[in-house]
């Protein structure tokens, strides 16, 4: 059964270093999203594509945050300037045309 | 905004019993869906049931949505200790790209 994959599954860094998280959604799904979810809370949404472009994004997702589908089958998430307060699980997702989000199991982010 | 809450936070029942966990949301739904995280890992779908349907059933599992109450509850038969996760309801209000919003989930403990 096709599954959306995401590398690294965990990514250490320095605070201020750029970092980029890595997604391959399941094929023929349209819509891409990346949530996350900080150690013991709840799991919220950063941002929405759809057809090459953002479509929705949290007040979380700031300037420090950009996503791009560079070919037919990554989906990147890029945090520019990392934060401590950034440490967090990094989930992404995609549907098809139909409602259900399929996660990746995501890419634990700890900022040092 | 719209907000799913899982209720209870923690449940823990032996082995063979059934489990009720049930989730409250604020705002206007399109569908409602229930995913397992196991520890540390991926969020896996369990069920989605849509804002004009009342009851679904998948295997063991039997989810009711009430939209008068703005609620939803999630059923598991005969439980295994497989089933020992978090189990989290996350709600979308729109069609389209639908963020979806996730409540603090219920950690379930099977005894075996």
């Amino acid at each position: 059964e096709p599954e959306v994959t995401q590398t690294p599954s965990h990514q250490v860094t320095q605070m201020g270093q750029e970092v980029i998280l890595r997604c391959v959604p399941i094929s023929n799904h349209l819509y891409f999203y990346w949530y996350r979810q900080i150690l013991g809370q709840k799991v919220e949404f950063l941002v929405s594509f759809y057809n090459n472009e953002i479509s929705e994004k949290s007040e979380i997702f700031d300037d420090q945050f950009s996503v791009e589908r560079p070919d037919g089958s990554n989906f990147t998430l890029k945090i520019r300037s990392t934060k401590l307060e950034d440490s967090a699980m990094y989930f992404c997702a995609s549907r098809p045309f139909a409602d259900t989000q399929y996660f990746g199991p995501g890419t634990r982010l700890t900022v040092l | 905004s719209q907000q799913g809450e899982e209720d209870p936070q923690a449940l823990s029942i032996q082995e063979g019993e059934n489990a009720t966990m049930n989730c409250s949301y604020k705002t206007s739904i399109n569908n409602l869906q229930w995913y397992r995280q196991n520890s540390g890992r991926g969020l896996v779908h369990l069920i989605l049931i849509r804002s004009n349907e009342r009851e679904k059933h998948s295997g063991r599992l039997r989810v009711t949505l009430d939209t008068s109450k703005k609620s939803s509850s999630l059923l598991i038969t005969a439980s295994r200790a497989a089933d020992t996760a978090s189990y989290f309801c996350a709600t979308d209000a729109r069609r389209g790209a639908q963020k979806l919003v996730f409540g603090q989930g219920t950690r379930l403990t099977i005894n075996p």
